[in-house]
């Protein structure tokens, strides 16, 4: 079935530093990716929706300055957490949409395994 | 009021046990739902669509109530591997394209 990968799985990094994480879509093809946050014990939240070759649609309240979401290719979506601090460290997911040939409903979401990122 | 509600939990379940929940929405507009499970620190995976119908997979029966706006989730004979947390996930089709809404999530504790 479809995969999707995202790296690291984990990072710690330095305060001030900038991060970035991969996502890529194995066997499919991606117009759109979606880059969530989580924070422990809470939901996932959107971020900003990534389509290829165009600008990130960003969520209210996500700096789009601080989080650079570049979708450079139709398996590729990267998300750099710039002069990360420590109330940015979290769990970063990002999601792909897959057209299924077979459902009509519509497109199927895969998740990625997920990026622990620890700002010290 | 949050767009996608549901109850935290945590549903402590005795193994083999019956355990519900639902999740409420709040845009009358959305039109797909999705029943996630995510296990502690990985990411969620799939569950099952949620169809208006009602659907059912194995021990698991997921059910659309469109008119009070809410889905449910059944799990039968629970087991062990079933404790997770269930994260209700709606889907808002916009001009701008499809907006997944993830709920809080329910914790589901199965014990022996």
């Amino acid at each position: 079935g479809a995969v999707v990968s995202q790296h690291p799985s984990w990072v710690i990094c330095k305060s001030g530093t900038s991060v970035k994480i991969e996502c890529r879509s194995l066997d499919f093809q991606a117009t759109t990716m979606f880059w969530y946050r989580q924070f422990p014990k809470q939901s996932l939240m959107l971020m900003a929706t990534s389509n290829e070759g165009s600008k990130a649609t960003y969520e209210q309240g996500v700096e789009k300055d601080k989080f650079l979401i570049n979708h450079a290719s139709l398996t590729l979506s990267t998300l750099t957490v710039t002069s990360a601090h420590p109330e940015d460290s979290s769990f970063y997911i990002c999601s792909a949409r897959a057209l299924d040939r077979f459902e009509t409903s519509g497109n199927t979401i895969y998740f990625g395994e997920g990026s622990w990122l620890t700002v010290v | 009021r949050k767009e996608v509600e549901q109850d935290p939990g945590p549903f402590n379940v005795p193994e083999g046990a019956t355990v519900a929940f639902n999740c409420t929405y709040s845009n009358s507009a959305s039109q797909s739902f999705f029943w996630y499970r995510q296990d502690c620190r990985k990411e969620p995976k799939l569950l099952m669509s949620v169809y208006s119908s009602g659907n059912e997979d194995g021990r698991f029966t997921a059910q659309l109530n469109r008119a009070s706006q809410y889905i449910s989730l059944l799990i039968r004979d629970s087991k062990l591997s079933d404790s997770a947390t269930y994260l209700c996930v709606v889907n808002l089709i916009k001009a701008a394209g499809n907006k997944l809404t993830f709920g809080g999530g329910t914790r589901v504790l199965v014990k022996p």
